[in-house]
């Protein structure tokens, strides 16, 4: 049974770039969340996902979008990439209960 | 608002000793708590929680928490620890309004388990 799947897991992107992030939810899971966990901190909440529909928003600007598709997959957006952007993002799959998160994908910011 | 604390970037034991990462909570009502591991380059993974009913819970890989409501606390234990359970340790609290499951999470802990 896979687990939930994140894709690319590191790419490196200059100041001013847009970038797509990637998440397969685990088998049978219908919400995706998002997290951003900055170097030596805990992962921050960025918005989560049902039914296609952004539910609820964590402290992130608008520059952070996402979308999620009919399979439940989703993607994370970020635009106008600023330094501090850099950090790993968490993909956490849940179906009414425990979430279980992906290994994630380290963005560099350049 | 809901908050979680882990009070010790650090926590350092010899191998084979009992292992302790401290974690305490703020939230109004009951409070639906977790632990997560992490490895090197790798996401988080789920160890246990608590939701109701028994204080004390076990999880996997031999950790068990103890839930203390009078000192909104809910620490991570180990019997007997090793090697391999160096990694770092993430107390979270989900979030009761909005029926999303959004996780609040600590700093974090790092366990640094010695031969």
């Amino acid at each position: 049974d896979a687990g939930v799947t994140q894709s690319p897991t590191h790419l490196i992107k200059t100041r001013g770039q847009q970038v797509t992030l990637r998440c397969s939810p685990k088998s049978g899971h219908d919400t995706v969340s998002w997290y951003q966990q900055a170097l030596g901190q805990g992962p921050q909440f960025i918005f989560q996902y049902y039914e296609e529909e952004e539910r609820q928003r964590g402290n992130f600007p608008d520059r952070f979008s996402g979308h999620q598709f009919p399979n439940y997959s989703s993607e994370l957006n970020v635009n106008a990439l600023l330094l501090g952007d850099s950090a790993l993002y968490l993909c956490a799959s849940s179906l009414a209960g425990t979430a279980t998160f992906g290994s994630g994908t380290r963005l560099t910011v350049v | 608002a809901q908050s979680v604390a882990q009070p010790e970037d650090q926590v350092n034991v010899a191998e084979g000793n009992p292992l302790t990462v401290k974690c305490t909570y703020s939230v109004s009502g009951n409070p639906y708590l977790f632990w997560y591991v992490q490895y090197p380059n790798r996401g988080l993974q789920f160890l246990l929680k608590y939701i109701t009913g028994d204080n004390l819970v076990k999880g996997s890989y031999g950790f068990e928490a103890e839930f203390n409501k009078s000192q909104t606390s809910f620490h991570l234990k180990k019997p007997s620890a090793l090697v391999s359970d160096s990694a770092l340790y993430f107390c979270a609290v989900r979030e009761i309004s909005g029926n999303t499951g959004k996780l609040i999470f600590g700093q974090g802990t790092t366990l640094q388990v010695k031969p």
